[in-house]
């Protein structure tokens, strides 16, 4: 099945500053991104989805300046939270797709700003 | 706009028997995918099951299958001899059938289930 890759797993960041999360597709072109992210014994809440070589699109109330996204290529999405405060702690999870894949998920990152 | 509701917040059951998680839906969409995903401890969200709307065979996967009824918009998923490593929280997701570009996955908030020994 296709492999997605998505580091780092966790991450610990202080208070002001910008971690980025990276999705890789290893095995197939990933012409479309979603990322969500997942409170603690929440569901998956969408946050914005990309086309590669596109502007992300960002679902209502998902700040499009906190949450930057990049998708260059089609094996390559990132995610960077900026100017990260304690509130933006969650677990980050993408999803590419290219085709039929919308199964594959990213293993997840757990961010936690101190 | 499309809504998934998962009724059962937790659910517990002994191994080898048999449980049914709820999921209904709400849409004006005819064609479209469903599925069940599991998430463990681990938090990787992994495909259990998936359905296609058009279709009206219920999907089955080992001792996973479903009752999907179209009707009644719903989609329930039943584990036979369930196993310990079963224990997880259990997703329904909705997902439009596009007929270019990919869709988003709606999901339910989630059935924690626990398989006791």
């Amino acid at each position: 099945g296709a492999v997605v890759s998505q580091h780092p797993s966790w991450v610990i960041c202080k208070s002001g500053t910008s971690v980025k999360i990276e999705c890789r597709s290893l095995d197939f072109q990933a012409t479309t991104m979603f990322w969500y992210r997942q409170f603690p014994k929440q569901s998956l809440m969408l946050m914005a989805t990309s086309n590669e070589g596109s502007k992300a699109t960002y679902e209502q109330g998902v700040e499009k300046d906190k949450f930057l996204i990049n998708h260059a290529s089609l094996t390559l999405s990132t995610l960077t939270v900026t100017s990260a405060h304690p509130e933006d702690s969650s677990f980050y999870i993408c999803r590419p797709t290219g085709g039929n894949t919308e199964a594959f998920f990213g293993q997840g990152t757990r961010l936690t700003v101190v | 706009a499309q809504t998934v509701t998962q009724s059962q917040p937790e659910m517990s059951v002994q191994e080898a028997e048999t449980v049914t998680l709820s999921c209904t839906y709400d849409t004006s969409e005819n064609n479209y995918y469903l599925f069940w995903y599991k998430q463990p401890p681990s938090r990787q969200m992994i495909l259990v099951i998936r359905q296609e709307a058009y279709k009206q065979q219920n999907a089955t996967e080992n001792r996973f299958s479903v009752n999907f009824q179209k009707a009644a918009k719903s989609f329930s998923l039943k584990i036979s001899d369930s196993q310990l490593g079963d224990t997880a929280m259990y997703f329904c997701a909705f997902m439009k059938r596009s007929g270019g570009g990919a869709d988003g996955l709606t999901f339910g908030k989630g059935t924690h289930l626990i398989i006791q020994p």
